[in-house]
C-alpha cells in the first residue's frame, strides 16, 4: 500500500505571497492532519480534517487554512507569507478522527522557504 | 495542557552500545504514547506505541514501556547500529485528540562505528 504523499517537496516563496501544499493520504484513511516543524518551535499541530470538514485546530493564525476533498486528499494554504513561516510542513493520515489510539502515518513533508 | 519532555542531545554512542532516551509527559486525560523516528531529509516514521499503562511497545529491537506512575515512556535498545542514527521524537495524544499529537523537541542520536 502506498504511503502518504506530499507535493511539492520543496518551495521557495517571497514575503507576502501565498502558497498551497498538497497531501494524499494512505488509501482508506479518512483523517488528514497537518503539522509545522521548525528548529525553534519543534513539531506543532496545525489542524485535522475528516469528511471534508476541519475538526480540530491548533494555535495558528487565520493565515493558515486548509481543505479536504471527497477522496480524502487535502490541501493546506498559507496566505501573506512571513519569514517565520519557513518550515517543514508534514501531513499525516489516519483511519479515524481524533482517536488517541489510532496511529498517524506521516508523509515526507514539504520544505517551504520564505525569502 | 499536554507536554512532552525529552533530552535533546546530540547523544553520541559507539556501535553495539546500550541506548536509553528518556521521555516524560504531562497530560490532561489518559494519553496514548508514541515514538517516531526521523531520518535526514525524510518525514516521521512510527517506531512503536503503547495505548495503556504497563503496555510495552517494541519494534526493530527498540522497546518502551508505558509507566503511568512515573509518567514516562523511555526508549531503549540493547545494541545500537550506525543505521540507527536519526532524530527520535516522543509524542502523546489524549482521548478525543482535539490537539493532535504533542511532540517532544526530539533527540538527535549519532552512532559511531
Amino acid at each position: 500500500k502506498a504511503g502518504v504523499t506530499q507535493t511539492p517537496r520543496y518551495l521557495i516563496k517571497t514575503r507576502g505571497q501565498q502558497v498551497t501544499l498538497s497531501c494524499s493520504p494512505i488509501s482508506g484513511h479518512r483523517s488528514v492532519s497537518w503539522y509545522q516543524q521548525t528548529p525553534g518551535q519543534g513539531l506543532q499541530f496545525l489542524f485535522e480534517y475528516f469528511s471534508e470538514t476541519q475538526r480540530n485546530k491548533g494555535n495558528f493564525p487565520g493565515r493558515f487554512s486548509g481543505r479536504q476533498f471527497s477522496n480524502s486528499r487535502s490541501e493546506m494554504n498559507v496566505s501573506t507569507l512571513e519569514l517565520g513561516d519557513s518550515a517543514l510542513y508534514l501531513c499525516a493520515s489516519s483511519l479515524v478522527l481524533g482517536s488517541a489510539q489510532d496511529t498517524q502515518y506521516f508523509g515526507p513533508g514539504t520544505r517551504l522557504t520564505v525569502l | 495542557g499536554n507536554s512532552v519532555t525529552q533530552m535533546e542531545g546530540p547523544v553520541t554512542l559507539s556501535e553495539e552500545a546500550f541506548l536509553t532516551i528518556n521521555c516524560t509527559y504531562t497530560a490532561t486525560g489518559y494519553p496514548s504514547l508514541f515514538w517516531y523516528v526521523q531520518y535526514p531529509g525524510e518525514g516521521l516514521q512510527l517506531l512503536l506505541k503503547a495505548t495503556k499503562a504497563d503496555d510495552k511497545g517494541s519494534n526493530k529491537g527498540f522497546e518502551a514501556t508505558y509507566r503511568k506512575e512515573t509518567t514516562s515512556f523511555h526508549l531503549e535498545k540493547g545494541s545500537v547500529q550506525v543505521s540507527d542514527s536519526a532524530v527520535y521524537f516522543c509524542a502523546l495524544r489524549t482521548g478525543g485528540g482535539a490537539d493532535g499529537l504533542t511532540f517532544g523537541k526530539g533527540t538527535h542520536l549519532i552512532i559511531q562505528p
